[in-house]
């Protein structure tokens, strides 16, 4: 069974920095591009930024390109996303999602998620 | 970035009712496209992609069809458990979606 567990999400002022992570099993990790997809509270679903199995490509949407870093480790089977500069914007919930095949931007499984508040 | 506009925002329905939920993309997107479901408290689950594709384990009262910009999501006998939310999403270029549909309980 695929499997996403993210972890890292908490509490963090404005200007601040967190690190999230993704643990991945149940499938060939490094076969996969994976994503990360957010969702602000009470409002709608927002792509954040994908990484190609090699992070031969990288991508971000516009707000976050140049604050958040997206990287991967095969070898731990782990996703992540460094994210600095925060804003009170950036308060979501953050998804880590597994790649489709053969499809740069399609989402496939979606991890449980996990919350960022960004708050003085 | 290719825009998606989702409607209904909202709609009430009782069981049994077939229900349908378009998605118009701001240009052509090749079937690009997928439906998901989302309850409170939990994360989107994929029912449909490449806009009619059902999802392993999504039961067939589910279905899509479109092409070019419009697709639509249709539930054919709406069950209980399917009172949720739902968002269409492109895959064409860099993954925007649609504003969301919640199904209520009329």
């Amino acid at each position: 069974e695929v499997q996403l567990v993210e972890s890292g999400g908490g509490v963090v002022q404005p200007g601040g920095s967190l690190r999230l992570s993704c643990e991945a099993s149940g499938f060939t990790f490094d076969d996969y591009t994976m994503h990360w997809v957010r969702q602000r509270p009470g409002k709608g679903l927002e792509w954040v930024s994908l990484i190609t199995w090699d992070a031969g490509n990288i991508q971000y949407a516009d707000s976050m390109r140049g604050r958040f870093t997206i990287s991967r480790d095969n070898g731990k089977n782990s996703l992540y996303l460094q994210m600095h500069s925060l804003r009170t914007e950036d308060t979501a919930f953050y998804y880590c999602t597994k790649g489709r095949p053969s499809a740069l931007y399609g989402l496939d499984v979606w991890g449980q998620g996990t919350t960022v508040i960004v708050s003085s | 970035d290719i825009q998606v506009t989702q409607s209904p925002s909202s709609l009430s329905a009782s069981v049994g009712d077939r229900v349908s939920i378009t998605c118009r993309a701001s240009q052509g997107i090749s079937n690009s496209l997928a439906w998901y479901q989302q309850k409170p408290g939990k994360a989107p689950k994929v029912l449909l992609y490449a806009a009619s594709r059902l999802e392993s384990g999504v039961p067939s009262r589910f279905s899509g069809s479109g092409s070019g910009t419009d697709y639509t999501l249709t539930i054919s006998s709406l069950q209980p458990e399917d009172f949720a939310t739902y968002y269409c999403q492109q895959y064409y270029v860099t993954p925007t979606f649609g504003q969301g549909t919640k199904v209520e309980i009329k």
